[in-house]
């Protein structure tokens, strides 16, 4: 059974970066994307951008000049850095895997989401 | 950017049908998937590719998809269906979800 976990500071300093790692268990990285996925409080839940396992990387436009995901293949690890960031960037970060790119896409396995705070 | 539209809230008695609308520009043109998310809990996906359900979810869940609006109904609704439910689809960009509907079963 595939599980997927989030780690990283629940705080983080305005106008610093967020740094979040999501490791897989119970599976590889290999043929699969794997997204960021965010949720501020009481709101919708909002796409920040994938990695597939090749490298190549997709990002929401949205998030595009702030955003980098990564990936460690060796560790079975992907990972979110999101720099400048303000009080809107408060929310649960959740990473997800789906198997297809674009359209007919769904994302079936979820971490737990981990809540990041951004204030002094 | 594109917005996918849902009522805020949607009441059912238990054993009822509960119907939920996700409004989008040709959004018949586009696969929608449906999750649904508990309290405290991870979004969990009922309905993927507009129709299809995953393992495990059971049969009361459907979906449709024409025009401008994505359906999700819940036949027989019980109160373990009490949850958010979102919408998502991809922009051609940007996979995209809606505002979310809050179903109550009372």
């Amino acid at each position: 059974q595939v599980q997927l976990q989030e780690s990283g500071p629940g705080l983080v300093m305005p106008s610093e970066t967020l740094s979040l790692t999501c490791t897989v268990s119970g599976g590889s990285l290999t043929n699969f994307y794997w997204s960021w996925i965010r949720q501020p409080p009481g709101r919708r839940l909002e796409w920040i951008g994938f990695i597939y396992h090749t490298g190549n990387t997709n990002y929401n436009p949205s998030f595009k000049s702030r955003v980098t995901i990564s990936q460690d293949t060796s560790k079975s690890q992907f990972s979110l850095r999101l720099r400048s960031v303000t009080a809107a960037d408060t929310a649960i970060y959740y990473c997800a895997r789906h198997e297809e790119e674009g359209s007919g896409t769904s994302f079936d396995y979820w971490g737990q989401g981990t809540l990041v705070t951004v204030s002094t | 950017s594109y917005e996918l539209t849902q009522p805020p809230s949607v009441s059912v008695s238990p054993g009822q049908t509960a119907t939920i609308s996700c409004s989008g520009d040709e959004l018949g043109d586009k696969y929608v998937g449906w999750y649904q998310q508990k309290p405290g809990q991870s979004p969990l996906v009922v309905i993927y590719q507009d129709i299809n359900r995953p393992s495990g979810i059971p049969e009361r869940f459907s979906g449709s998809n024409s025009g401008n609006t994505a359906t999700l109904t819940i036949s027989g609704a019980q109160a373990v269906d009490e949850a958010d439910y979102y919408c998502q689809a991809w922009d051609g960009s940007s996979y995209v979800f809606g505002t979310g509907t809050t179903v109550t079963v009372l």
